[in-house]
Order: C-alpha cells, then sequence, then structure tokens
C-alpha cells in the first residue's frame, strides 16, 4: 500500500492568484496522477505526472493553467494558476498499486475555494 | 479507452432495505474493476475490486459485486443497508497492463433514509 500526503487540505483563494498543492508519497512511485472533482461532480484526470519528463495532460487540461513538478520518485506539485471561482474544486493527487490489479491510493485531497 | 456508466445519480432507500447501485462500463481492452465510496468530505476509500477468477467479489461494510462480463456491468449491493452507508459511490476501471490512471463514473448519492 502507499500512504498519500497532500496539502493544503483546504484554501481560499482571490481571483486571479495562484495555489500549489504538493502530494508526498511514502514510497518510491513511477507514476503519479492528478485528478480534478468539481461540486457534486466525479473525478477527471487532470495529467500523469512521470518523474524525469514532462507530465502528460488529458483533453481540456493546459501546462500553462496547471504546471506539475515531478522532481523526484517520492513528490509532486500541482499548481492552479490565474484562479477563477470555476477552478473551486477538490484536487487529488493518486498512485497506481504497485503491482498489476491493486488499487489506486489517493491523498486526502485539496478543498479550493476561489472568490 | 476506456468509460464507466454509473445509472443512477441518486438512490434513496430506508435503513435495513437492501440496495443495488449499477455501474455499466466499455473497453476495448481487459480491465479491472473497483468502487470506492466518498464519505461527506473524507477522501475515496475502496470498497472492492474485481482483479480474476470469482465473479463475485465481497468488500468491506458487507458489500459485494458481481462483475458479468457478456452485459458489461459490475452492480453493488448490500443485503441491508445502514444510516452509515450514507455517501457518494463511485465505479471505476483501469486497464490491466498496470500504472494506468482510473476512469471514474459519475458516482451514486446513496442516502439511506430512518
Amino acid at each position: 500500500s502507499a500512504v498519500i500526503s497532500q496539502k493544503p487540505s483546504r484554501d481560499i483563494c482571490q481571483r486571479g492568484t495562484s495555489l500549489t498543492i504538493q502530494c508526498q508519497v511514502d514510497s518510491q512511485v513511477t507514476m503519479m496522477f492528478w485528478y480534478r472533482q468539481q461540486p457534486g461532480q466525479s473525478l477527471t484526470l487532470i495529467a500523469t505526472a512521470n518523474q524525469g519528463s514532462e507530465a502528460t495532460y488529458e483533453s481540456g487540461f493546459v501546462i500553462d493553467k496547471f504546471p506539475i513538478s515531478r522532481p523526484n520518485l517520492t513528490f509532486s506539485t500541482l499548481t492552479v494558476s490565474n484562479m477563477s471561482p470555476e477552478d473551486s474544486s477538490i484536487y487529488l493527487c493518486s498512485v497506481a498499486g504497485g503491482g498489476m490489479g491493486t488499487e489506486a491510493f489517493f491523498g486526502q485531497g485539496t478543498r479550493l475555494t476561489v472568490v | 479507452a476506456q468509460s464507466v456508466t454509473q445509472l443512477d445519480s441518486q438512490v434513496p432507500v430506508f435503513e435495513e432495505a437492501p440496495v443495488e447501485l449499477r455501474c455499466n462500463y466499455s473497453s476495448s481492452v481487459s480491465v479491472y474493476l473497483f468502487w470506492y465510496v466518498q464519505y461527506p468530505n473524507q477522501g475515496l476509500q475502496l470498497l472492492l475490486k474485481y482483479l480474476s477468477g470469482s465473479t463475485l467479489v465481497k468488500g468491506i461494510n458487507g458489500f459485494e459485486a458481481e462483475f458479468n462480463k457478456s452485459q458489461t456491468s459490475f452492480h453493488l449491493r448490500k443485503p441491508s443497508v445502514h444510516i452509515s452507508d450514507t455517501a457518494e459511490y463511485f465505479c471505476a476501471v483501469t486497464r490491466i497492463s498496470g500504472n494506468t490512471p482510473l476512469v471514474f463514473g459519475k458516482g451514486t448519492r446513496l442516502s439511506v433514509i430512518a
């Protein structure tokens, strides 16, 4: 299993500012995933962060808005840039199980409110 | 690509009654299937998973799910629900190749009524 520490757990930010979310895993993992959960909605994959290479973004998400860093095998950050109220969501980081078929593990999430 | 359809966005049910939350998936490759639960203001918790073998999978908190390959379904059931089961339930799939992200359904809000 993997234990994921994510911070901050919540924040209230002014529009136009940026917030960086940190995700720390207690073991080395190849890939980390960032999801967004908008109010009352399901989880949508933002991007896959592979250590040593550029993150791969899903359709509808761009690097300028959601830059991601992956400096080592246990840590990643997601920045939400130039925020607007539409960015108010829960942001979660996740890692896949170490072996095939093991479940994904999730951080507790960052509840972001943009005012 | 994979997709997941949860057929009911909300399911109200009386306490001690049985419940079924429906999930259908679509994929051109073999997948693993999962059910996660999210209690209010909490993170995601794995309920159960189907990898292979017996199509009836038992999970935590008395939940079980049945994998039906011909109908591409993975419905979640519990014979008797409790107030504490009130939560959002997500069905998810991932390719069996490993190290791939989960694809989630839109979720089903289970509300247990006293």
